[in-house]
């Protein structure tokens, strides 16, 4: 059956520094993969979407790799910042929805 | 900008009882999703419609069922509560592409709880 799977359930980082999520997954084959950001009983919000041919996209401070033989996507936040604490959420397409992952709980420590 | 806009924010609801939830997705969006997430738990996609027509259906129990009408909001019409259906039910609409998933924007949710 088809799986998501996000490193550790919380990650705590100091501020400034580099944060690096990861995404694995298996029994997929996806032409893109999502990443979402989840405050506190509030919705989803999109981030960034790559594609199965791109290898890096790029948003500001964000960045996200996508390697489909590894099957793994990797979402790098740089220059940390404490209001970048939320839980992160990948997501993959099948058919017409999105399967989600369980989420990583990101604090950035000030 | 226009946002997805779910009524009402809460709900509070005895067991056995009914309600109903509504969607109104962003203006010219014409894929409309449902999501239910527990607490702790991540999204799960209950149904979606494209064009006014169902076009996936997930976890959805039989006991709710769900539409979306000619303007395109969507009403969750969910009978029989259970104390198992507290949760956020969350509404997304997308731009489909002959109704491939795509970039999905959520509403802010509904709490319901059932007491």
């Amino acid at each position: 059956s088809q799986k998501i799977e996000q490193n550790s359930e919380a990650l705590n980082i100091q501020e400034g520094k580099t944060a690096t999520l990861t995404c694995n997954y298996t029994n997929y084959s996806p032409a893109y993969l999502q990443w979402y950001r989840q405050d506190p009983g509030r919705g989803p919000v999109f981030l960034l979407l790559i594609r199965e041919n791109e290898k890096e996209k790029r948003k500001e401070r964000l960045k996200v790799t996508f390697d489909t033989t590894l099957k793994q996507s990797l979402f790098h936040i740089t220059a940390s910042q404490p209001a970048d604490s939320a839980t992160y959420l990948c997501a993959l397409p099948s058919a017409r929805q999105l399967t989600f992952g369980s989420g990583t709980q990101l604090t950035v420590l000030p | 900008a226009a946002g997805v806009i779910q009524s009402p924010r809460h709900l509070i609801k005895e067991k056995r009882e009914t309600a109903t939830l509504k969607c109104y997705p962003i203006p010219r969006h014409d894929t409309v999703y449902w999501y239910q997430q527990g607490p702790g738990q991540d999204p799960q996609f209950l149904i979606s419609f494209y064009e006014k027509m169902q076009s996936d259906k997930g976890s959805i129990p039989d006991r709710f069922s769900a539409q979306q009408f000619s303007d395109y909001h969507s009403e969750l019409n969910m009978s029989s509560l259970e104390l198992g259906d507290s949760a956020l039910y969350f509404c997304a609409s997308s731009l489909g592409t002959s109704g491939v998933a795509d970039t999905q924007y959520f509403g802010p949710g509904t709490r319901l709880t059932v007491l």
